[in-house]
């Protein structure tokens, strides 16, 4: 099975700032990864798929870069409602999910 | 409108069965995977399966396999996850979701509830 590992656990940014958020993967998964978004209370929101694809209407703040076992999603100028869980998820080969990074307001 | 419905919380006491159901609309239910994904109380994501509904083929993770069965009816949209005898550590929110490169829509959760 394919680790995901997140980091940092917790980050801590101020609104208007810019976050980046790390996952790397036990062994190389070829761009087969998404992130999503999760709100107390609420399902998932996938926000980038082939590790830099914007789902459709994720506004273009966000940002996914990497390749092989290293990536990143980038939020640039953080609003209010960008401050939430974010996941990892891998779907090369038997699908896991990291642990997941929260992201609260500075 | 791309939906996946999901049935409503259940509580249940070990032992006992359950089935839990995925109702998808607005989009070809055949055309798309349909995944599960566990979510215990103030934990991560966990995935579960996924099933192909056009010809239910079906993948487990490993860990699941042989605790869960997951089944699709397309005659109806709608897909299924089950258990013939439910453990308290069964407790926890259930999400559908659809996809295989990235799961883009999700159901609304299942919250099932297994206590003595």
């Amino acid at each position: 099975e394919i680790v995901m590992t997140q980091s940092p656990g917790t980050l801590s940014v101020s609104p208007g700032e810019s976050a980046t958020l790390s996952c790397r993967a036990s062994q190389s998964i070829n761009g087969n990864l998404a992130w999503y978004q999760q709100k107390p209370g609420q399902a998932p929101r996938l926000l980038i798929y082939g590790a830099s694809i914007r789902a459709t209407g994720v506004p273009a703040r966000f940002s996914g870069s990497g390749s092989g076992t290293e990536f990143t999603l980038s939020i640039s100028s953080l609003q209010s409602e960008d401050f939430a869980v974010y996941y990892c998820h891998q779907y090369n080969n038997w699908d896991t999910f990291g642990q997941g990074t929260k992201l609260e307001i500075k | 409108e791309v939906q996946l419905e999901q049935s409503g919380a259940e509580v249940k006491k070990p032992g006992e069965s359950l089935k839990i159901s995925c109702k998808g609309s607005g989009y070809s239910f055949t055309s798309h995977w349909i995944g599960w994904v566990r979510q215990m109380p103030g934990k991560g994501l966990e995935w579960m399966g996924i099933i192909y509904p056009s010809d239910s083929t079906t993948k487990y993770r490993p860990s699941f396999q042989g605790h869960i069965t997951i089944s699709a009816d397309k005659s109806i949209n709608t897909a299924y996850l089950q258990w013939s005898s439910l453990q308290a550590s069964d407790s926890a929110m259930y999400y559908c979701a659809r996809g295989r490169s990235g799961l883009d829509y999700w159901g609304q959760g299942t919250l099932v509830t297994v206590s003595s």
